[in-house]
Order: structure tokens, then C-alpha cells, then sequence
């Protein structure tokens, strides 16, 4: 299957530590990125690659990958990184993207 | 920066088609791959297809085979996302983005298509 997985919603007190999750066949060839999506901007690129974050993006953010599943992990959340957290990937083929459902990040 | 331009919102009847172009600010395609994104209201991220310009390659997501055509004009250095058989659920921004997981990557502005009788 080329579909991947995230859960809905996680919560984190600020300051604190929350790992995101994303499964998927696609994740043992290839990379996952992560886009954060805050209420009516358009997606933003926070890590891509083996753990890698484009120019301007807080080393609080890294990310892993192991077997099928990659996952996202906020260290010492601030109250700005409450947003939704979407994965994306290729398919086993390579030739297609595909995204995960998204995970909604609170901050408390 | 790179900044991808799009052409504005569009309404449209049920069974028409849009045609959304995008074209990158400083002109050339240059290597790069640009996807077309979608996200309907209050929904997640969905991947409709890709073009490589360069080597003219095209790819989209199986269930849009049929009635999704994305094209790129190097004259212009504009891409295209066309989409047919329009239905109310393909209500949506659509967005054109250059590299998706990539260093390089790149959104565009959005442009909300509406489909309603």
C-alpha cells in the first residue's frame, strides 16, 4: 500500500518534548518530509531527507526513520509550533507522492 | 527566494474544467520537479501529480488518471494543472509546489477552485 498513517491529534505542555509518527511501505525506500501547517498559510517544509531542516528552521525540530514508520520530533515546544504536521513520501514505485492524514499539534 | 506565481481563484459549473498555471518568478524550470497539491476546506494535504520539465515527464496519482493533465511550457516557463469532469468535492486550493522533499522546495500562493450549480 502506498498510503501512510499519523494520528489525529497530540498534545504537548509547552516547553516540553512530542514525537509524530508516520507509517507507511513507501518509508523503508524512501524518505519522509514534513510540512507544518498553521490556520490559512500554505504548508511549510520543517525537515526533509535523513534528518534535515531547510534555512531558518529551529534545530528543535528533527526528525528519524526505522523500518516502515519516520517520525517528527519537537523538542522544548513553543507555543508558535502548535500548527498541523503533515508527512509526505513516495510510493514504492518512487514515481508518486503521497501524504499522511496529518497530526494536529496542540500546545498547552 | 524562488517565489512560485498563480493565476487567481476560479468558479466552475459541475462537468467543466479548470486550467491553473504557475509560473516561477526569475523565469526558468531550470532541474526542478513542480507538483500540483490540493486541500479541500478543513482537510488534509493531497498529492494530484507532478512534472519534470526538463525531460518532459509527467506523473499522476491513480485517481486522478483521466481527467488530470499538468503541462509546462519552457517558452513561457509556466506550468499548467488542468482538471476535468469537475465535481463539488474537487472544491479546493490547489497549489502549485516546486520540489516537494526537497532543500529547494517551494509553494505558491494557492488558488481556491470552486465547483458549485
Amino acid at each position: 500500500s502506498s498510503e501512510l498513517t499519523q494520528d489525529p491529534a497530540v498534545s504537548v505542555a509547552l516547553g516540553h518534548t512530542v514525537k509524530i509518527t508516520c507509517q507507511g511501505d513507501g518509508l523503508r525506500n524512501y524518505f519522509a518530509s514534513w510540512f507544518q501547517q498553521k490556520p490559512g498559510q500554505a504548508p511549510l517544509l520543517v525537515l526533509f531527507g535523513q534528518n534535515n531542516r531547510p534555512s531558518g528552521i529551529p534545530d528543535r525540530f528533527s526528525g528519524s526513520t526505522s523500518g516502515n514508520s519516520a517520525s517528527l520530533t519537537i523538542t522544548a515546544s513553543q507555543a508558535e509550533d502548535e500548527a498541523d504536521y503533515y508527512c509526505c513520501s513516495r510510493d514504492i514505485t518512487g514515481t508518486t507522492h503521497v501524504f499522511g492524514p496529518g497530526t494536529k499539534v496542540t500546545v498547552l | 527566494q524562488v517565489q512560485l506565481v498563480q493565476s487567481g481563484a476560479e468558479v466552475r459549473k459541475p462537468g467543466s474544467s479548470v486550467k491553473v498555471s504557475c509560473k516561477p518568478s526569475g523565469g526558468t524550470f531550470k532541474r526542478f520537479t513542480f507538483n500540483w497539491v490540493r486541500q479541500a476546506p478543513g482537510q488534509g494535504l493531497e498529492w494530484m501529480g507532478r512534472v519534470i520539465p526538463i525531460i518532459d515527464i509527467t506523473n499522476n496519482a491513480q485517481r486522478f488518471q483521466g481527467r488530470l493533465k499538468i503541462t509546462a511550457d519552457r517558452l513561457t516557463g509556466t506550468v499548467y494543472m488542468e482538471l476535468s469532469s469537475l465535481s463539488p468535492e474537487d472544491t479546493a486550493m490547489y497549489y502549485c509546489v516546486r520540489e516537494l522533499g526537497e532543500d529547494d522546495n517551494s509553494w505558491g500562493q494557492g488558488t481556491l477552485v470552486s465547483v458549485s450549480s
